[in-house]
């Protein structure tokens, strides 16, 4: 079993919609959590880092449930720029803090 | 946030040559920074930890011998792809963590990555 696991996707979606993204992770000795974003051939992006108590940014939403081991990513009013890859990341806080990336969702945002 | 490069962007090279990957912190010291390999259509893989002033931490199945890290300073981390094979065609990429940052969560900057095709 993956550490981070996504659905791969592709979400296809009208400009101005509502996506919401979910990703599970198995590891409990995660701590820190975030989601990133790549677009193709490029390198991943931080997006957010997720709190329990949720976080938002503009039209992002980030939320974690640490009891059932569930991060979720809210994009509302979706526009074009929007569509890449979302990658959902752990991190634990001891030791070498290396990062453990899901595998990513695509979404691509339609005129 | 901080700038992290990496070079070369892309290379091509014939099966059975090495070929090395900088990675570079321009405007931070990193103390530690990470190599990562990411397969099309695939999730970046960890392949090892490169500690500055002694040797890389390298992930479970990742050849030491095959693939060589040098941290010799704190901006620079080098990779070196020994006799290559079509097999290790792929993305490269570094990122550093800025240790003396106060960042709670000690953030990662990426460099934009290194694609190898072996021809």
């Amino acid at each position: 079993r993956k550490e981070v696991e996504q659905d791969p996707g592709p979400f296809n979606v009208p400009e101005g919609a509502t996506v919401a993204f979910n990703c599970t992770y198995s590891n409990s000795a995660s701590q820190s959590f975030f989601w990133y974003r790549q677009d193709c051939r490029k390198e991943p992006k931080l997006l957010m880092s997720v709190y329990s108590s949720g976080n938002e940014d503009g039209r992002f939403t980030a939320q974690l449930n640490r009891a059932s081991q569930y991060i979720s990513l809210l994009i509302r009013d979706s526009k074009l720029s929007d569509s890449a890859t979302y990658l959902c990341v752990s991190q634990r806080d001891t030791g070498r803090r290396a990062l453990t990336f899901g595998s990513g969702t695509r979404l691509q945002v339609q005129p | 946030g901080a700038v992290v490069s990496q070079h070369p962007s892309w290379v091509i090279c014939k099966s059975g040559t090495s070929v090395k990957i900088e990675c570079r912190s321009l405007d931070f010291q990193a103390t530690t920074m990470f190599w990562y390999r990411q397969f099309p259509k695939q999730s970046l893989m960890l392949m090892a930890t490169s500690n500055e002033g002694s040797k890389a931490t390298y992930e479970q199945g990742v050849e030491k011998d095959k693939f060589l890290i040098n941290h010799a300073s704190l901006t620079l981390s080098t990779l070196t792809v020994t006799s290559a094979h079509p097999e290790d065609s792929s993305f490269y990429i570094c990122s550093a963590r800025d240790n003396l940052a106060q960042s709670s969560y000690n953030e990662q900057f990426f460099g934009p990555g290194t694609r190898l095709t072996v021809l």
